[in-house]
């Protein structure tokens, strides 16, 4: 069975930097691709992007030029580093895996909101 | 907005047959498999279907999917109270070369 558990502040400031980490509980991290995903409050889930276990990473272009998703093979953590934060960013954050094109497990999710 | 195009709500009385309709296009839906999410109030969304029509380990035959060119469905059978939640469709876009979802369907069980 494969666990994810988000962590990181539920609390940052317009214009501040959002930093998150998901810690998977697994077998092994790799061939897989590890993602985010953010749901604002009342409303549809948004992809952010991936990292696939060699490092290679892939973004939603609505957020690539604000968006960093990295890889610690040997704590099994990835983290997503999201710059210039407004209220629009206010959502609950998913970390989730990939495998074969869906993605089959998540996190329980974390709310992150953006307000000074 | 939502890449894939669902209708927001349904619903139906205990024991009726409900079908929830997913609309995309060529780059996703036209070309991928759909993946079906139940999410429950509070909680993350869970894999219903996939592949189209496979079900997880654990998922009710109730629940089925199905799929036509550029459209999706899913399908409930014998409505249960405990089947009020969101559902959304999902698949891998070409274009984006990543995942993309509906808007997500509330369904109510009156």
């Amino acid at each position: 069975q494969v666990q994810l558990q988000e962590s990181g502040p539920g609390l940052v400031k317009p214009s501040e930097t959002l930093s998150l980490t998901c810690t998977v509980s697994a077998d092994s991290i790799s061939s897989y691709f590890w993602t985010w995903i953010r749901q604002p409050p009342g409303k549809a889930l948004e992809w952010i992007g991936y990292i696939y276990y060699s490092g290679r990473t892939t973004y939603n272009p609505s957020l690539k030029s604000r968006v960093t998703v990295s890889l610690d093979r040997s704590k099994k953590q990835f983290s997503l580093t999201l710059n210039s934060v407004t209220a629009a960013d206010t959502a609950v954050y998913y970390c989730a895996r990939i495998f074969n094109y869906r993605i089959d497990y998540w996190g329980q999710g974390t709310l992150v909101t953006v307000s000074s | 907005q939502s890449v894939l195009t669902q209708p927001p709500s349904a619903s139906g009385t205990p024991g009726q047959r409900v079908t929830i309709s997913c609309s995309g296009s060529s780059s996703n839906i036209g070309t991928n498999y759909v993946d079906w999410y139940q999410q429950l109030p509070g909680a993350a969304p869970k894999l219903l279907i996939y592949k189209n029509n496979q079900r997880p380990s654990g998922v009710p035959d109730r629940f089925s999917g199905s799929k036509s060119g550029s459209s999706a469905s899913l399908a409930i059978s014998g409505l249960r109270s405990d089947d009020e939640a969101d559902y959304y469709c999902a698949t891998w876009d070409d274009r984006l070369s990543g995942p993309v979802f509906g808007e997500g369907t509330k369904l109510t069980v009156l």
